[in-house]
């Protein structure tokens, strides 16, 4: 059973609009994780961290937000850019290891 | 500084052959992964090493997956004898613990026929 879900296997937005992507998590122990961006033919790259005794993260345009009740989390993207178009993963740290959800794929449409 | 370095970046063999697929962490990282990226499961861990000893191997599909981390600046992931399932896109990534966060190659497609 996955312990880190992304419902939306896809997502289209419009330019200049807010992208919502979200992620749940199973285990509550949990208490950091990731948003990693990845463009076709490259490896993810790092794009936002939350900490678990944080509810909110703010980089620029990204903001990460915690809800740790719900073992929720979402990342805003305020504007979205074409450039945005991408698979996100949600990812968080159990232990030494990182585990990934399943990505969703933004579009941002001009 | 140079990023985390996979090879090749892609790889087409028969099925039966062996597959071999290389990996240099970034300088002075002590934590390696490989991962398997697929449409149906995502990324799905296969396994790491921690100061270049294997912690967690539970990822790795069958016995006909291995990997070695021979010293701190290079690891390899073996699959033998390769079959069509095994097409996938395969990641290294490297980080240093207290840090927090992982660094990715740009992986290595592969496809068995």
């Amino acid at each position: 059973d996955q312990q880190v879900k992304q419902n939306s296997p896809s997502l289209s937005v419009q330019e200049g609009r807010i992208s919502i992507l979200n992620c749940d998590y199973t285990n509550s122990m949990f208490d950091y994780f990731l948003w990693y961006k990845k463009y076709p033919a490259e490896g993810p790259t790092f794009l936002i961290s939350i900490s678990s005794i944080k509810d909110k993260n703010e980089d620029g345009r990204f903001t990460v937000f915690l809800n740790k009740s719900a073992k929720h989390l979402s990342l805003h993207i305020v504007p979205s850019q074409p450039g945005d178009s991408a698979v996100y993963f949600c990812a968080t740290k159990d232990g030494q290891n990182f585990v990934f959800g399943p990505g969703t794929r933004l579009s941002v449409l001009p | 500084d140079a990023g985390v370095i996979q090879s090749p970046r892609h790889e087409v063999t028969e099925m039966g052959q062996e597959v071999t697929l290389r990996c240099k962490p970034i300088s002075g990282h002590n934590s390696l992964f490989w991962y398997r990226q697929t449409m149906m499961r995502g990324l799905e861990l296969l396994i790491y090493f921690n100061n270049n000893v294997p912690i967690d191997d539970s990822g790795m599909p069958e016995d006909r997956f291995s990997a070695k981390m021979p010293n701190a600046s290079f690891s390899t992931l073996k699959i033998q004898p390769s079959e069509p399932r095994d097409s996938a896109v395969y990641f290294c990534a490297s980080s240093y613990l207290r840090l927090g966060e992982l660094f990715f190659g740009e992986g290595s497609r592969l496809t068995v026929l």
